[in-house]
């Protein structure tokens, strides 16, 4: 059973635009929440995360909204430039141990 | 944050020979995973590599294939063994409870690994 579903697959956004992604979770023990941003050939870097008793995080272009009633939580890039064209994984975890990534968004941010 | 390095960056091997991947971080960290990516996909977790004791492995992996060390705190390997072409994959290491940023998981560059 895939513990974090995550969509679309793929995202095409002009540049200047809004870029979202989504993911749901089944686990309500998970509390903590998670993005990772990944270029080619590189390894996951965190962009963000959020606990569940917020509702959102802002780190400067890039919003978590966090849903804790829908299990549901996305990920929002502000301004969206070409430099931010890449994978993004959600996850989860509970107590830090294990984390559960949804499948990834390629994000392609056209000029 | 963390600097994780891993060793080979890649590496292209023949079937039925294993390769060593080296993962080394610049402070003591608690937990140390291996995860394994396929391309375009996501992250699988293969194991925990527990400091001290044995690793902790997840369902479909299991240790004679995939034989995980950690003899300290900064240091681990993971060795794919009898390669098959199946093994072609991006192997990485990920570390948690990193001093001053103990709630997430930092990430090594990887390890492209082709089975001819």
């Amino acid at each position: 059973q895939q513990q974090v579903k995550q969509s679309p697959q793929s995202l095409i956004v002009q540049k200047g635009g809004i870029s979202i992604i989504n993911c749901a979770y089944e686990n309500t023990a998970f509390d903590y929440f998670p993005w990772y941003q990944q270029f080619p050939g590189k390894g996951p870097a965190l962009l963000i995360a959020i606990r569940p008793d917020v509702s959102e995080k802002k780190e400067g272009r890039f919003t978590i909204s966090f849903n804790k009633s829908a299990k549901q939580f996305s990920l929002h890039i502000m301004d969206s430039q070409p430099g931010d064209s890449a994978t993004y994984f959600c996850a989860a975890s509970k107590d830090f141990n294990k984390f559960y990534f949804g499948s990834g968004t390629k994000l392609n941010v056209k000029p | 944050s963390a600097v994780i390095s891993q060793k080979p960056s890649r590496d292209i091997c023949q079937r039925g020979t294993s390769l060593t991947i080296q993962c080394q971080v610049d402070s003591q960290v608690t937990m140390m995973f291996w995860y394994r990516q396929q391309p375009g996909q996501s992250l699988t977790l293969i194991a925990t590599a527990n400091q001290g004791s044995e690793a902790t492995y997840e369902s479909g992996f299991v240790i004679d294939k995939f034989p995980i060390s950690r003899p300290n705190l900064t240091f681990s390997t993971l060795t794919v063994s009898n390669m098959s072409p199946e093994d072609s994959s991006i192997y990485l290491c990920s570390v948690g409870g990193v001093p001053d940023s103990t709630d997430t998981q930092y990430f090594g560059p990887g390890t492209r690994l082709t089975v001819l």
